[in-house]
């Protein structure tokens, strides 16, 4: 089955600068690859998403990159925020395979104000 | 809109005791999984329905029970509790996408955290 590995598993930023985090995949099937973000005592909660068909997408200040041929993606938040603060999850899945998605392990990230 | 519901919030069970976790999604949505949240670990799935009347096993099945009479509810049976399903549980729903552009969401409740002592 699909093994998603995930780097780093904390990460701690100052307001304003950049923070990435990466993920690898092993399956070559898998065509789409989510990022949510759970804060404390709730449910995650899709951020940005993208399809083995594009290589990057952008929302405001947060983008997606994905490597295809290297089996991996990464996620960028530039200008973090304190809100940003959270725990951040990638996953990998095949769309017409029900949406069974594999996740990464977390990466809690905190931005110091 | 209420989106999934999951209860109970939290719950404390004794080793050998049995329980259920309920999920309901008004969204009508026709994908409903089960997942548990270990530190470190991410979340893994449990079991998984395709629609009514259709479930399968996903990567820890073992100690669980799922049925789906209904498109809206999906819940979670624990037949002897173990110590090791002490963890936070979610159920989440999607719609299935086969076109060849954007994405499926999954819309997660907001969790149950189980104890079992």
């Amino acid at each position: 089955g699909e093994n998603v590995e995930q780097h780093p598993s904390t990460l701690s930023v100052q307001e304003g600068d950049s923070a990435v985090i990466k993920c690898t995949y092993s399956d070559s099937a898998s065509n789409y690859f989510p990022w949510y973000k759970q804060e404390l005592g709730k449910g995650p909660q899709l951020i940005i998403d993208i399809r083995s068909n594009v290589g990057e997408k952008k929302d405001q200040r947060i983008a997606v990159t994905l490597n295809k041929t290297a089996k991996h993606f990464s996620l960028h938040i530039t200008e973090t925020q304190p809100e940003d603060s959270a725990v951040y999850f990638c996953a990998a899945s095949v769309l017409y395979n029900f949406n069974k998605f594999y996740f990464g392990s977390g990466t809690k990230l905190n931005v110091k104000p | 809109n209420a989106g999934v519901t999951q209860t109970p919030k939290f719950q404390v069970l004794k080793t050998g005791q049995s329980m259920t976790l309920q999920c309901a999604q008004d969204m009508n949505h026709e994908y409903m999984s089960w997942y548990r949240q270990d530190p470190g670990m991410g979340l893994r799935l449990i079991h998984y329905s395709v629609g009514a009347g259709i479930t399968d096993q996903g990567e820890v099945p073992n100690g669980y029970n799922v049925s789906r009479s209904t498109t809206e509810d999906f819940p979670l049976r624990l037949l002897s509790a173990a110590p090791s399903q002490t963890s936070v549980y979610f159920c989440a729903s999607s719609y299935s996408n086969t076109g060849q552009t954007g994405g499926t969401e999954a819309f997660f409740g907001q969790g149950t955290r189980l104890t079992v002592v």
